[in-house]
């Protein structure tokens, strides 16, 4: 079964750097979103990106992130300046038609020390 | 923003018994989803609800959408060990591609 898939599984950055997460989604869908998950808590939305623009984004996504889909395959997460209360699973979904389901990958664990 | 909170936060059942999990919001879904996370994997769906009232199973698995489009239960028969995990309900405004709002999640352990 196609998978969506997420690198790196573990990120270790310092506080104030770049990061950027990559996913390849499931290949024929056309509906991209990031979630992320802190640590013993719920999943919580970060964005959704169709047709090659933001279709909407959550109050956490603020001008340090930015979504890219540079190629039509890589869908990328950037956090320009990390901060600690970054640190979070990292999760990338994709979608294909309407009412089908969202398809997770299986997380990029961000740790920012 | 919607809250969906879950109850239990958690629970600790035999192998072998039902379990019976709910999820409950401050404002209307039209469609409910229930996911599983397993520890270093992401969620998984495990049934989809579309209209207020239904009622869907999936093997062992059974949920409802409640009649007052806010609340939602999951039911689990005869556990086995393989069920442990997170359990999160999951709501979206209307139906497609909308954003997934998650509840609190309810942590299941299974005693052998």
């Amino acid at each position: 079964e196609p998978e969506v898939t997420q690198t790196p599984s573990h990120q270790v950055t310092q506080m104030g750097q770049e990061v950027i997460l990559h996913c390849v989604p499931i290949s024929n869908h056309l509906y991209f979103y990031w979630y992320r998950q802190i640590l013993g808590q719920k999943v919580e939305f970060l964005v959704s990106f169709y047709n090659n623009e933001i279709s909407e984004k959550s109050e956490i996504f603020d001008d340090q992130f930015s979504v890219e889909r540079p190629d039509g395959s890589n869908f990328t997460l950037k956090i320009r300046s990390t901060k600690l209360e970054d640190s979070a699973m990292y999760f990338c979904a994709s979608q294909g038609q309407n009412n089908s389901p969202l398809h997770f990958g299986n997380g990029t664990r961000l740790t920012v020390t | 923003g919607q809250q969906l909170n879950q109850s239990p936060q958690s629970m600790f059942i035999q192998e072998g018994e039902d379990v019976s999990m709910n999820c409950t919001s401050s404002s209307i879904f039209n469609t409910w989803l229930w996911y599983k996370q397993e520890p270093g994997e992401g969620p998984v769906l495990l049934i989809a609800l579309y209209k207020a009232g239904e009622l869907t199973s999936n093997g062992r698995l059974t949920a409802q959408f409640g009649i007052t489009r806010k609340d939602s239960f999951l039911n689990i028969s005869a556990s086995i060990p393989s069920d442990v995990g997170i359990y999160f309900c999951a709501g979206q405004l209307s139906f497609g591609n909308e954003k997934l709002t998650f509840g609190t999640g309810t942590r299941l352990t299974i005693i052998p």
